[in-house]
């Protein structure tokens, strides 16, 4: 079963605006990691929160996570059409850490 | 350094006929997956490698399908008897450690069963 859901499942917004996107999860979790996704292809690691983390920045992007509620979301200012893409959260699976859950994805469409 | 490289990009093949993807991790990264991205969906978790431990086999959808690692470094993932279900993305990862560390993806190899 699905470890991470992310929401919306698609989201389009224009260039310039602010796009917010939330994961969930089940269980207990070590740290949770988002990817990006262009063109099906290969992921690309954006940022990793761990558990103890509420908050983190990375330029333009800012993650933060609720282990209270078992939700993390992405932030990501001032998009640009180049940030067009698929965004992904996943989290190890506790007490099996050699897997990574991957939710299905949010697309995510910026308009210039 | 050079990161996670697969070949082929592409394979198109016949039902009933076997195939191998490759995969050549990162140097020095002990950890390897492989996935499979089926359209429009998530990642479904295949098999993991980490360093001379016997492999997570877990995630193998059918007896097909089969990987090895050899000298820690390259990795074959060999399906069996293609099927049209088979058809998808397969992707590699490699990472220092385990899921605990961040994950190094690899282009995919695209494979389409007609």
């Amino acid at each position: 079963s699905q470890q991470g859901e992310e929401d919306p499942q698609a989201l389009s917004i224009q260039e310039g605006e602010n796009a917010t996107m939330n994961c969930s999860y089940k269980t207990s979790i070590n740290n949770l990691q988002w990817y990006r996704q262009n063109s099906g292809r290969g992921l690309v690691h954006l940022i990793l929160i761990r558990s103890n983390e509420r908050e983190k920045h990375s330029g333009r992007l800012r993650v933060t996570l609720d282990t209270s509620k078992k939700s993390s979301s992405l932030l990501i200012t001032a998009s640009r059409a180049a940030d067009t893409a698929s965004y992904f959260c996943a989290t190890p699976i506790t007490g099996a850490n050699s897997k990574l859950t991957f939710g299905k994805g949010i697309t995510l469409s910026v308009r210039p | 350094g050079a990161g996670v490289s697969q070949s082929p990009s592409n394979k198109v093949t016949e039902k009933g006929k076997d195939v191998e993807l490759r995969c050549d991790p990162i140097s020095g990264h002990t950890a390897l997956y492989w996935y499979r991205q089926s359209l429009g969906q998530g990642l479904e978790f295949l098999i993991y490698f980490q360093g001379n431990s016997a492999p997570d086999k877990s995630g193998l959808p059918s007896d097909r399908f089969s990987a090895e690692r050899t000298g820690g470094s390259v990795s074959t993932l060999t399906i069996q008897r293609t099927q049209q279900e088979d058809s998808a993305v397969y992707l590699c990862a490699s990472s220092q450690t385990s899921a605990l560390s961040t994950q190094y993806f690899g282009p995919g190899t695209r494979l389409t069963v007609l």
